[in-house]
């Protein structure tokens, strides 16, 4: 089962600010940065973050990352139908040697 | 422009083997790591394995490790996941995705659209 620990779901209305959060521990995210994929249905997953709170080129500015000690968050901001995605947090694990992502979260826009 | 096209997905019965595999176009491969990462039906994203650009090292998941091997040709610009002792808590998508690593940053900057593997007698 995955060691970092997202909420199932979240959801608003369009043009609502969606926050989602990512709970690690010292050996992931309190050690390695933080990497926001975005999946939406049907398709392969996009890299949406990088490095806790860098946005690739093509990402709208709507998308924000931050990160404090062992946990991560992603805001949504002025809620867009076409965000309706599963989110999914992500860091190297320095004790697992391995990459880990989170459970995932289901955004709904109401 | 970058391409991760996967294949040699099926269906295989359990304690059978498959060799699945990602042909990379469009970037200097043998300048980047390559992840599989899989997504059972239903299910989230699932690291599986890691191999570094010069395929010295290699990592896995402790749910596939000692079943899987991830291998790659730089020469080919392929890379190569060795299922063995297939179980059916292994069926998924299975996807490439290509290693960004850049200082402090760790990430999957691209990835392919993934083959299906199923488990099944």
């Amino acid at each position: 089962q995955s060691v970092l620990t997202q909420p199932p779901s979240a959801s608003g209305t369009p043009g609502q600010r969606v926050t989602i959060s990512c709970s690690g521990s010292t050996s992931n995210i309190g050690s390695n940065t933080v990497n926001w994929y975005q999946q939406l249905p049907g398709t392969a997953p996009k890299v949406l973050i990088y490095s806790n709170n860098q946005r690739p080129s093509g990402v709208p500015d709507r998308f924000s990352g931050s990160k404090s000690g062992t946990s991560a968050s992603l805001a949504i901001s002025g809620l867009q139908s076409e965000d309706e995605a599963d989110y999914y947090c992500a860091a190297w694990d320095d004790s697992l040697t391995g990459y880990v992502f989170g459970t995932g979260t289901q955004v709904t826009v109401l | 422009q970058v391409q991760l096209v996967e294949s040699g997905g099926g269906v295989v019965q359990p304690g059978r083997s498959l060799r699945l595999s990602c042909a990379a176009s469009g970037f200097t491969f043998s300048t980047h790591g390559m992840h599989w990462v899989r997504q059972a039906p239903g299910k989230g994203l699932e690291w599986v394995a890691n191999i570094w650009s010069d395929g010295s090292n290699q990592y896995y998941s402790d749910s596939v490790k000692d079943r899987f091997t991830v291998s790659r040709d730089n020469s080919k610009n392929t890379v190569s996941l060795q299922m063995n002792s297939l179980r059916a808590e292994d069926t998924a998508v299975y996807f490439c995705a290509r290693d960004l690593w850049s200082g402090n940053a760790k990430y999957c900057d691209y990835w392919g659209q993934g083959t299906v593997v199923t488990v099944a007698s």
